[in-house]
């Protein structure tokens, strides 16, 4: 069975770094594309980036580049989303999601970002 | 503003149908054969209802079909129910982004 599970809710300040985790199981981790999906308070589903844990390769979305950092390790089938400065509008749900041609088959169960003075 | 424009509501009564559409152009919905629809409920990771424009995952109920028209792609739920209640995206592969996939705005589902 393919599973993603992903990190428990943060609390952070701005200007704090971060790192949430999505623990994959139950297929080949290098063979598929894994991607990370914001959903800010009350908006609706976008993607952030995408990495093939096989070679490492990312794909981040334009307009968040260079503010996030999206990883994986393979010894143990996991993706990372880090950030290095918090803002308080990075507070969010964060998804991890395997994505195939336009459609994402398993989802993890989300990881609430909550940034605040 | 999403690249995928949904409405953002629709509503219907128990036992009718209902129909969700995401338009695009060429480049997405109408190029490709590559459409999905998830459903969200409140607090809830999004889930897969449909892939590929018409097929669905197994376990999700054959009250749910797509179907495509040119560079609209449309969700139909007949038999509605209470707790098909919940928020629809749609999604779509494309070229013209850097990450080859995008979703539409969303759709607020309300069961009269």
């Amino acid at each position: 069975e393919v599973q993603l599970v992903q990190s428990g809710a943060e609390v952070k300040k701005p200007g704090e770094s971060l790192k949430i985790s999505c623990k994959a199981s139950g297929y080949s981790f290098t063979t598929y594309w894994i991607g990370w999906v914001r959903q800010m308070p009350g908006k609706g589903l976008e993607w952030m980036g995408l990495i093939f844990p096989g070679d490492s390769h990312t794909r981040y979305s334009p307009s968040l580049q260079g503010h996030v950092t999206i990883s994986a390790d393979k010894s143990i089938s996991t993706a990372y989303l880090q950030w290095s400065s918090l803002k308080a509008s990075d507070t969010a749900m964060y998804y991890c999601a395997r994505p195939q041609y336009g459609s994402a088959d398993y989802w993890g169960q989300g990881t609430l970002v909550t940034v605040y003075s | 503003q999403s690249v995928l424009t949904q409405p953002a509501s629709v509503s219907g009564s128990p036992g009718q149908s209902i129909a969700i559409s995401c338009t695009g152009t060429s480049s997405d919905v109408g190029g490709y054969n590559y459409v999905s629809w998830y459903q969200q409920h409140p607090g809830k990771a999004p889930k897969l209802m449909i892939y590929d424009v018409s097929n669905r995952p197994s376990g999700v109920p054959d009250r749910f079909s797509g179907s495509k028209s040119g560079n609209t792609a449309s969700l139909t739920i007949s038999g509605l129910q209470a707790e098909d209640e919940a928020d629809y995206y749609c999604s779509s592969y494309m070229t013209s982004t850097t990450l080859d996939v995008v979703f539409g705005g969303g759709t607020k589902l309300t069961v009269l």
